[in-house]
């Protein structure tokens, strides 16, 4: 069974960092893109980020270019978004995903992340 | 970059309707367009990708077509169970990727 968990979500101060993980398993982990998208409370889908499987091919939405880092460690069946620079408008669920040659197929219960002073 | 925008924003029809959703994205994409539903306080689900291939499991109700820059998803019969929010998704420039503005459907 395909599962994903995603962590380190809070309670962050404007400007500062917080960093998620997404724990994957059930799939071959290195076989697939994966990908970060978040939810503000009350709206749509915002695609954030995408990562390749062997990391070669990296994007970002231009909201969040400069400020976050998408990373994954297939060793650890693990994927990363390292946020830094942080703000209310960054306020949102962070779901991890797991990418079939384009559509996202699995994701996981999501994170909250609340940007506030 | 790639706008993709959804039409309606909202929509309300009675059970045994049919519904169809739009989404047009600014510049072609060929068929690289998924549909996703997300129920009320639930995670999105993948319906339908490559504009027009139902994801296993999900009930033949569901159709999407078209191709290059309009798109449409119909549900033949509307149910209870159907009430959600639809989205929309490009897929042609991964890693970047676009989800449309959302379709609430409701029931009257």
């Amino acid at each position: 069974e395909v599962q994903l968990v995603e962590s380190g979500g809070g309670l962050v101060q404007p400007g500062r960092s917080l960093r998620l993980s997404c724990a994957a398993s059930g799939f071959t982990f290195d076989d697939y893109a994966m990908h970060w998208v978040r939810q503000a409370p009350g709206k749509g889908l915002e695609w954030v980020s995408g990562i390749s499987w062997n990391s070669g091919s990296i994007g970002y939405a231009d909201s969040v270019k400069g400020r976050f880092t998408i990373s994954r460690d297939n060793a650890k069946n693990s994927l990363y978004l390292q946020m830094n620079s942080l703000r209310a408008e960054d306020t949102a669920l962070y779901y991890c995903a797991k990418s079939v040659a384009g559509p996202f197929d699995y994701w996981g219960q999501g994170t909250l992340v609340t940007v506030s002073s | 970059d790639i706008q993709m925008t959804q039409s309606p924003s909202s929509l309300s029809a009675s059970v045994g309707d049919r519904v169809t959703i739009t989404c047009r994205a600014s510049q072609g994409i060929s068929n690289y367009l998924a549909w996703y539903q997300q129920k009320p306080g639930k995670v999105p689900k993948l319906l339908i990708y490559a504009a027009s291939t139902l994801q296993s499991g999900v009930p033949s109700r569901f159709s999407g077509s078209g191709s290059g820059t309009d798109f449409t998803l119909t549900i033949s019969s509307l149910q209870p169970e159907d009430v959600a929010t639809y989205y929309c998704q490009k897929y042609n420039s991964a890693p970047a990727l676009t989800f449309g503005g959302g379709t609430k459907v409701e029931i009257k």
